[in-house]
């Protein structure tokens, strides 16, 4: 199975950070990353796929990038709805797997 | 607008079943594929099993492999989960996710429902 390793795991910010989170793949996953945000007790909602292409709606401040066995998410100018964990998964393999998750905290 | 929702959930005592649905409307449901994700307590997501959107391909978590199967009416716009032989592991909120399938490969989760509680225990 394909381990997707996700940092940091928690991160302290506050409105108007900018936000990185990382996700390192075991082997290459041919740029099929997905990024999702996650609230507690609603359901989870999908920002990026391909690796850097965004999902209808998302605001622009949310933005990945990587390659090979290494992506990014960031967010640019943190907004107080941003507050959430976010997981990044690989779909090119089955099974699937997310990343353990990260949560963004005030 | 496109819209997922499961239903099904309950409490239930290990080694016993379950069976969740998906209902979606709002969107050709033929050209898409559907996937279940589940959250256990104080967990992140794991992805659990998906469904091609002609059926004719189904891929499990090594988790769950066994013991759940995935079927589909495409008639209904309807997904069914049945979860048999449940452990106190399988508790989790349970979330079907619609893909899109180009014929040779389905893709990432892009909508999701509301999802629906399982609890597995004595």
């Amino acid at each position: 199975d394909i381990q997707m390793t996700q940092s940091p795991s928690s991160v302290f910010a506050s409105v108007g950070d900018r936000v990185t989170i990382t996700c390192r793949a075991s082997q290459g996953v041919n740029n099929f990353i997905a990024w999702f945000q996650h609230k507690p007790g609603i359901a989870p909602k999908s920002l990026i796929f391909a690796t850097s292409k965004v999902q209808n709606g998302v605001p622009w401040r949310f933005s990945g990038t990587g390659s090979g066995t290494n992506f990014t998410l960031t967010i640019t100018s943190l907004q107080p709805e941003d507050f959430a964990t976010y997981y990044c998964q690989q779909y090119d393999t089955y099974p699937l797997t997310f990343g353990g998750g990260t949560k963004v905290e005030i | 607008q496109v819209h997922l929702v499961e239903s099904g959930g309950g409490v239930v005592q290990p080694g016993r079943s379950l069976r969740l649905s998906c209902a979606a409307s709002g969107f050709t449901f033929t050209a898409y594929g559907i996937h279940w994700v589940r959250q256990a307590p104080g967990k992140g997501l794991e992805w659990v099993t998906l469904i091609s959107n002609d059926g004719s391909n189904k891929y499990f978590a090594d988790s769950v492999k066994g013991r759940f199967t995935i079927s589909r009416d495409n008639s209904k716009n309807t997904v069914s989960l049945q979860m048999d032989s449940l452990r106190v592991e399988d508790t989790a909120v349970y979330y079907c996710a619609r893909a899109y399938c180009d014929g040779r490969k389905c893709f990432e989760p892009n909508a999701w429902g509301q999802g629906t509680p399982v609890t597995v225990s004595s």
